[in-house]
């Protein structure tokens, strides 16, 4: 399945974070959401082939990057209370129509 | 703006009964509807999904409904049983790896 790390996360405000996702085997795309407590994922990015294909509404302080065995890193800089939240990744294959994502366990990063 | 609205926000059914939860969507573009189900401190997990062509599809105690005309689609749990309380989302995208619109989620309670 998809693998995240780390699976928790503490941070004070201002500093750095980056997280990891590797994808299901033989899937080239990954895409990151945002899941606030309570509240249904939100898009952040998506990733196929190494390029970024989509970007969500959030600010310059996230950022991301897929690499050539088609895993990726979440940074997120000068972190806020805000961005508390169950970081998950979703894999899928990226081609043609299909649309199946598969997310892992996530990344639960707390900011205080 | 909520592209997929979702209700109810909670429910409790009583074990053997049929857990109902609603979506609804703006988007005409929008042609793939996964429902994910997912429990506490997890990623969520791809249930079952549906593709305008049809207007329902079962799998095993899981049926969508599906109403292209009215913009609305329907998880139906049969036979609920207390392993399936749990927190059910609605999404939606258009074909090609496009990213998910989630709806905001339904806490579901069997109780025996």
């Amino acid at each position: 399945g998809v693998t995240q790390s780390p699976t928790h996360l503490i941070k004070t405000r201002g500093q750095q974070v980056t997280l990891r996702c590797s994808p299901i085997s033989g899937h080239k795309s990954v895409s990151w959401y945002q899941q606030v407590l309570g509240q249904g994922p939100q898009f952040i990015f998506q990733y196929y082939e190494k390029e970024e294909r989509g970007r969500g509404n959030f600010p310059d302080r996230f950022s991301a990057r897929q690499f050539p065995n088609y895993s990726s890193e979440l940074n997120v800089n000068a972190l806020l209370l805000g961005d508390s939240a169950l970081y998950l990744c979703a894999s899928s294959f990226g081609g043609g129509k299909n649309n199946e994502q598969f997310f892992g366990p996530g990344t639960r990063l707390t900011v205080l | 703006q909520q592209q997929v609205k979702q209700s109810p926000q909670s429910l409790i059914v009583q074990k053997g009964g049929i857990s109902i939860i609603n979506c609804a969507y703006e988007n005409t573009a929008f042609d793939y509807f996964p429902w994910y189900q997912q429990f506490p401190g997890k990623g969520p997990a791809l249930l079952i999904a549906i593709r305008p062509d049809v207007s329902e599809k079962k799998e095993g105690r899981f049926t969508i409904s599906f109403n292209k005309s009215a913009k609305q689609f329907s998880l139906h749990i049969m036979d609920s049983q207390p392993g399936d309380s749990a927190t059910y989302f609605c999404a939606a995208n258009e074909s090609g790896n496009t990213p998910l619109v989630f709806g905001k989620g339904t806490r579901l309670s069997v109780i025996a």
